[in-house]
């Protein structure tokens, strides 16, 4: 069966500070990924996705980047941080066929820009 | 852009009634609808869909309608039970993709 795993869990970061969250899917090739980032209180917003190595769709601007340097591995990093980076970062992949556009998300990743 | 609304923010209920949430959606080529469940701290899990060549769907005490006309569907939750508090999230997508627009969310509280 397919899993997916995120790390790390927490972080507390100083505004300036790089950031690399990393993602690893199991289970199934090829896979469609996504980060996704919750603010306190609210949805979700879709930040970036891939439908293979090195090839990534920016979906807002933002002050992140993401990297997908293999098939079932997808980062989400930063330069510099800023306070309106903290939030909860949730990486995930999709199903296809008959259960296409289901999302299957990661444990998530809190981070916390001081 | 494309837009979900999610109604109401909050609700609470006693614990054997119903909950109702209501999510409208902006994207008339939306073709998939899921709901989440996301307990305090943890990841979002789907608990139902339904894509828009069906009008309703159910799994035991959850059901999901659609009205593609009206461009609203609504997530209907009976016997409620204290486990199922949460926070509950609708979305929308157009491409049979993992790329979803999501609603504010809902917290819903089952008082025992």
């Amino acid at each position: 069966s397919q899993t997916i795993h995120q790390w790390p869990a927490t972080l507390v970061q100083p505004v300036g500070s790089p950031l690399s969250l990393e993602c690893t899917v199991e289970g199934t090739s090829n896979p469609n990924l996504y980060w996704y980032r919750q603010a306190a209180g609210r949805g979700l917003q879709l930040l970036f996705y891939s439908v293979g190595i090195g090839q990534i769709s920016s979906e807002v601007p933002q002050n992140l980047s993401a990297s997908r340097p293999q098939d079932r591995q997808f980062i989400l990093s930063s330069k510099k941080l800023l306070l309106s980076d903290s939030g909860f970062y949730l990486c995930a992949w999709s199903g296809d066929y008959q259960r296409a556009g289901e999302l299957f998300f990661g444990e998530g990743s809190r981070l916390t820009v001081l | 852009g494309e837009n979900v609304e999610q109604h109401p923010s909050t609700l609470s209920v006693q614990e054997g009634d119903s909950a109702v949430i209501k999510c409208t959606y902006s994207d008339s080529a939306s073709n998939y609808f899921p709901w989440y469940k996301q307990e305090l701290g943890k990841r979002p899990q789907l608990i139902i869909d339904i894509r828009s060549n069906v009008g309703e769907k159910k799994d035991q005490r959850i059901a999901v309608t659609l009205n593609k006309t009206a461009k609203h569907f609504s997530l209907h939750i009976t016997e409620t039970q204290p486990e199922d508090s949460a926070v509950y999230f609708c979305a929308a997508s157009r491409d049979n993709t993992g790329k979803l627009i999501f609603g504010q969310g809902t917290t819903l509280q089952v008082k025992p």
